[in-house]
């Protein structure tokens, strides 16, 4: 079955740019027609969506992050990236991938295991 | 977009019911039959309880149930059991330009 897996450091400084990658293994990332999302939660805190982006290419940010938000694919290694720039200690939090389906609105019906980000110098 | 509000606590003993609150806007829960409920144990990531306002997805038991009426949405956990012992995540579309918003979470304790 189609298992999501995120990947990338754990600790970034402040200022620079967070880079994680959601590997998608059992599956095609473009086969089908699925939304690709990042979802991410600070400790003890609740859920909050980053962006997604479709099997096609195009993404869609949420409004209060959009400025620094960058979410692209590589079909060649079946990934699909997160990039949050200028990262403050705001941004530390779990950062999970999450599958959804057009139609769907919003059902996240596949996650990753979560992969914690600190931002910290 | 603000966070749709839970409350930040319930619990019930086992056998009994639970249920817990979703209160959004007209713009989010109120203007739309997509609220999703995710079930989230300790350390771990949520899982798909309850879409589009009352549907479960195939496994997750008839326990769980959902309604809305209004701008709030409920999740009602029916028969409670220790494994139910979870923090509970409501969301919502809000929009094309919005998208998603989450909620600010329940933690369900099983007395």
């Amino acid at each position: 079955q189609v298992q999501l897996q995120e990947s990338g450091p754990g600790l970034v400084k402040p200022s620079q740019t967070l880079s994680l990658t959601c590997t998608v293994s059992g599956g095609s990332i473009s086969s089908g027609s699925y939304y690709w999302s990042w979802i991410r939660q600070p400790a003890g805190k609740g859920l909050e969506w980053i962006g997604r982006l479709y099997t096609s290419g195009s993404t869609n940010y949420s409004p209060s992050l959009k400025s620094r938000v960058t979410i692209s694919v590589d079909t060649s290694k079946n990934q699909f990236s997160l990039q949050l720039s200028s990262v403050t200690a705001a941004d530390t939090a779990v950062y999970y991938c999450a599958r959804s389906s057009p139609g769907s609105y919003g059902v996240f019906d596949l996650w990753g295991q979560g992969t914690m980000v600190t931002v910290s110098s | 977009q603000s966070a749709l509000t839970q409350p930040p606590s319930a619990s019930g003993s086992p056998g009994q019911s639970v249920t817990i609150s979703c209160t959004g806007t007209s713009s989010d829960v109120g203007g739309y039959n997509y609220v999703s409920w995710y079930q989230q144990l300790p350390d771990k990531a949520p899982k798909l309880l309850i879409y589009e306002v009352s549907k479960r997805p195939s496994g997750v038991p008839d326990r769980f149930s959902g309604s809305k009426s209004g701008n709030t949405a409920s999740l009602t956990v029916s028969g409670l059991q220790a494994e139910d012992e979870a923090d509970y995540y409501c969301s919502s579309y809000a929009g094309s330009n919005n998208l998603y918003v989450f909620g600010t979470g329940t933690k369900v304790t099983v007395l």
